[in-house]
């Protein structure tokens, strides 16, 4: 049972340049979300899924997209990145939205 | 829209005493806090979570309140240990939909 699991769990990108952020959980949860984590900040929602083929936007979507095509995966895609995306990104799922969220290690971005 | 406002920003205290961390929101129709913990380069863990029709629930050294009328709800740690050495978030689940919004967070340090 490995959880939720993300990759890559470094990366680099120069600005103006697009990639896709890999989550996967194997808890057979519903409920799965996209966070950043700024320094100094709590955790900001991105966008969130209540299921397969279901998705909303969370706090702060700009810049950002998502699909939830299976239950298990929920990747999010930064479409032309920018300096301001420089952040620490954490995909988490639950069973619901009132229990336990449980994190993937998190991916660390750096844009230039 | 809803936040969640948590104090203090840094809590240093001397092992063995209490330490008590506030959190305020401003949606009154959510209706259920989590508390996080999150050690240094890791991801954030469920501590304990509590449900808008409780008023107080405990786990072992781990006490958290909620005054509904108040909207605040503070998170107790007792005979605080180094391993409690951590920052710590509270969250709100907006009551309109299924996204969880986070405190800025507590750097709590254990004095020895």
């Amino acid at each position: 049972n490995a959880g939720v699991t993300q990759t890559p769990k470094f990366q680099v990108l120069k600005t103006g340049q697009s990639m896709t952020l890999q989550c996967a959980q194997d808890m057979n949860h519903e409920y799965m979300s996209w966070y950043r984590q700024d320094p100094g900040m709590g955790l900001r929602l991105i966008h969130y899924s209540v299921g397969a083929g279901i998705t909303d936007q969370g706090e702060v979507p700009n810049g950002y997209n998502v699909s939830r095509s299976t239950t298990e995966d929920f990747p999010l895609r930064l479409l032309s990145a920018a300096p301001s995306q420089t952040s620490v990104y954490f995909c988490a799922s639950s069973y619901s939205e009132n229990t336990e969220q449980f994190f993937g290690p998190g991916t660390r971005l750096t844009v230039l | 829209g809803e936040n969640v406002e948590q104090h203090p920003s840094t809590l240093s205290v001397q092992e063995g005493d209490s330490a008590v961390i506030k959190c305020t929101y401003s949606d009154s129709a959510s209706n259920y806090f989590p508390w996080y913990k999150q050690e240094l380069g890791k991801r954030p863990q469920l501590i304990i979570d509590i449900r808008s029709n409780v008023g107080e629930k405990k786990d072992q050294r781990i006490a958290v309140t909620l005054n509904k009328t108040a909207k605040h709800f503070s998170l107790h740690i007792t005979e605080t240990q180094p391993e409690d050495s951590a920052v710590y978030f509270c969250a709100a689940l907006k009551g309109s939909n299924y996204q969880l919004i986070w405190g800025a967070g507590t750097k709590l340090i254990i004095k020895p």
